[in-house]
């Protein structure tokens, strides 16, 4: 079974703030997937990656497969960003969550 | 947007009753998976096809059965529906085309047992 480990579990910020959110797995996997669930509950992909590094706007993500963990970067932290973000290692066809991490930007 | 939709949306049932969660994607996926989500854990995998006819359980399969006999739909029923199997359900999509997969969710059912 693939634990997967996600810290902070809970993460308060200023708007404009740098932060980081840690995802840790047990097992080999193919790929890594983050996700964002808005407090309206939708969940939305926000990258897949097997290696290195991904940006997307404000968003970047690595990963170090031989070390077994990830990171979700976003820079200048908007109140918007407010939301649960979600790792899922991928091995397969099959996907393992985290528990998230709910983050809170303040104005 | 990968095109799922779930329905209902919200469900208020009582304990002993069958009930059926329908998810539906217009993109003809071959993976779909049905997850519960709640407070203090991850999503987790109730049950996910791989194609028409065929589906396997996951790790929450125990009171919950699956049929899909046609790409576009795969249902989720509670034979008798108990207090414990309130939660929200989501239906999610893998795209196979390309390495690795990448996976799109629905809108999610709530559903109260009550």
């Amino acid at each position: 079974k693939n634990e997967v480990e996600q810290s902070p579990q809970n993460l308060t910020a200023q708007e404009g703030e740098f932060i980081t959110i840690n995802c840790s797995y047990s097992v080999g996997i193919s790929a890594l997937h983050w996700l964002q669930q808005h407090p309206g509950g939708g969940i939305v992909s926000l990258f897949m990656l097997s290696s290195g590094k991904k940006k997307h706007g404000r968003l970047i993500a690595t990963i170090n497969i031989q070390e077994k963990h990830s990171s979700l970067h976003i820079t200048a932290s908007h109140p918007r960003d407010s939301a649960v973000y979600i790792c899922a290692p991928v091995v397969g066809n099959q996907f393992y969550f985290g528990t998230g991490t709910s983050l809170t930007v303040i104005p | 947007d990968a095109g799922i939709t779930q329905s209902p949306r919200h469900k208020v049932t009582e304990t002993g009753t069958p009930v059926t969660l329908r998810c539906h994607q217009t993109e003809n996926h071959r993976y779909m998976y049905w997850y519960r989500q709640d407070p203090g854990h991850g999503l987790r995998l109730i049950h996910y096809s791989y194609g028409v006819k065929d589906t396997d359980k996951g790790e929450v399969s125990d009171g919950y059965s699956v049929s899909r006999s046609k790409t576009e739909d795969f249902l989720l029923t509670l034979e008798s529906a108990t207090s414990s199997q309130t939660s929200v359900y989501f239906c999610a999509i893998s795209t196979t085309s390309g390495t690795p997969y990448e996976q799109y969710f629905g809108p999610g059912t709530r559903l109260t047992v009550t």
